[in-house]
């Protein structure tokens, strides 16, 4: 769903040591769920998406699961570096727009 | 190949000022969404356009927000008699026709609207 005036949730990492970032979704009936990176005073980049018939892709450092008997969505990065250190937002396509979902600040520590 | 581009970057403007915000989405694509963001928020869908047609308003208000995006030019927000809770960050994504079914968007650098 839409954060609603929460803060976001913080995740420490130690650099080299791997993040996993979690979300829950709502809808059900959404067809593609994407996970998006937004550096502070810029706009959210793509990463990676994930089609709801598939339970794991994977990219460049990156895999997404997605466990749909529970509605859960996660973004696992691998070796993470100082760059790494963004807001994360989960997303769902539905049938016409794309909603996100809360954010996750991820810090990574040198 | 140019991004997606929005201006202004920053706008200020005085309670009961009109904004208008501006995007030009990337070359070859069709398709075009606002988001709003508050700080330390997640981005809240407003509009989806495609050229000369509001596909899905649903998370526009209903009074003093309008949305467009004509044949030729950019897509315009505009936001008549401002008020100090319509301060927030403006994002403008595009996307093509395989992008679209995907969710996969090109996000702008936001324009961020200041409400005095």
């Amino acid at each position: 769903g839409e954060s609603v005036g929460l803060h976001l949730p913080t995740l420490s990492v130690q650099e080299g040591d791997n993040s996993i970032i979690n979300c829950a979704y709502s809808n059900s009936a959404s067809d593609y769920f994407i996970w998006y990176k937004q550096e502070s005073g810029k706009g959210p980049q793509f990463i990676i998406d994930i089609r709801s018939n598939m339970d794991k892709r994977q990219g460049q450092r990156v895999t997404v699961l997605l466990n749909k008997t529970v509605k859960h969505l996660s973004l696992q990065i691998a070796a993470t570096q100082p760059g790494d250190s963004a807001v994360y937002f989960c997303a769902e396509k539905g049938y016409q727009k794309v909603t996100f979902g809360t954010g996750t600040k991820l810090q990574v520590i040198p | 190949n140019a991004g997606v581009m929005q201006n202004p970057r920053h706008l200020v403007r005085r309670r009961g000022q009109e904004a208008r915000l501006r995007c030009s989405p990337m070359k070859g694509h069709s398709h075009v969404y606002w988001y709003r963001q508050l700080p330390e928020e997640g981005l809240k869908f407003m509009v989806y356009l495609q050229k000369e047609n509001i596909i899905d308003e649903s998370g526009m208000p209903k009074e003093r927000f309008s949305a467009e995006f004509p044949k030729e030019g950019p897509s315009i927000l505009r936001i008549q008699q401002v008020v100090r809770g319509d301060s927030a960050a403006y994002f403008c994504a595009s996307s093509d026709v395989n992008r679209k079914a995907t969710g996969e968007l090109f996000f702008g650098e936001g324009s961020r609207l200041t409400v005095l």
